[in-house]
């Protein structure tokens, strides 16, 4: 199975920030990644497919790039909101994976 | 509006077995394919299983395969995870979700509440 590892697991951060969260595939997965954020005692939520393209309904302020290997997720000016754990999952093979996860923080 | 209802959590002694339901509403249940995924308590999420919308193509994680199976009736709009030699491990929220697209299974637009399961003697 392909191995996601997410860094970092967690990090504390401040309203308006730029954050950044990364992925990298233990194996070349073209650009099939998905970035979700998961609230407390709530189901995730597709935030990014494709690596790059964003879920209709989410904020601009999400982006995401990569291809192969590695994956970037970044929220360009973090809004009380954001606070929460996100998670890369893989949907290139069988079984897909999910990256452990990051969880960020208030500052 | 689409929605995803599990049931069929509990508690359940190591080796037996447990039947989930997903029931779907507001799309066209049988055109896309679902999926099981689920969390242990305090952890991170787990891909479980995936069943194409016609029922004829399944895939498993690892860690329940030959142990669980993933069906659907799309007559009900529903879909099952049938879990058998149940392990302390396989202690989880269980969520369904739905593919974003038809044709292509990346994506998992929407997500029931999910229901929870609990082995344990």
């Amino acid at each position: 199975a392909i191995q996601m590892t997410q860094s970092p697991s967690s990090l504390s951060a401040s309203v308006g920030d730029r954050v950044t969260i990364t992925c990298r595939a233990s194996q070349g997965i073209r650009n099939d990644l998905g970035w979700y954020q998961q609230k407390p005692g709530k189901a995730p939520k597709l935030l990014i497919h494709a690596a790059s393209s964003l879920q209709s309904g989410v904020p601009s302020r999400f982006s995401g790039t990569g291809s192969g290997t590695d994956f970037t997720l970044t929220i360009s000016s973090l809004q009380p909101e954001d606070f929460a754990t996100y998670y890369c999952l893989q949907d290139y093979n069988y079984p897909w994976t999910f990256g452990q996860g990051t969880k960020v923080e208030i500052k | 509006e689409v929605h995803l209802v599990e049931s069929g959590g509990g508690v359940i002694q190591p080796g037996g077995s447990l039947r989930l339901s997903c029931a779907g509403s507001g799309f066209t249940f049988d055109d896309y394919a679902m999926h099981w995924v689920r969390q242990a308590p305090g952890m991170g999420l787990e891909w479980v299983s995936l069943i194409s919308g016609d029922g004829y193509i399944t895939y498993y994680a690892d860690s329940v395969k030959d142990r669980f199976t993933i069906s659907r009736d799309n007559n009900k709009n529903s879909l099952y995870l049938q879990m058998s030699s149940l392990r302390t491990e396989d202690t989880a929220l269980y969520y369904c979700a739905k593919t974003k697209n038809p044709t292509a299974w990346y994506g998992l637009d929407y997500w029931g509440q999910g229901t929870l399961v609990t082995v344990s003697s």
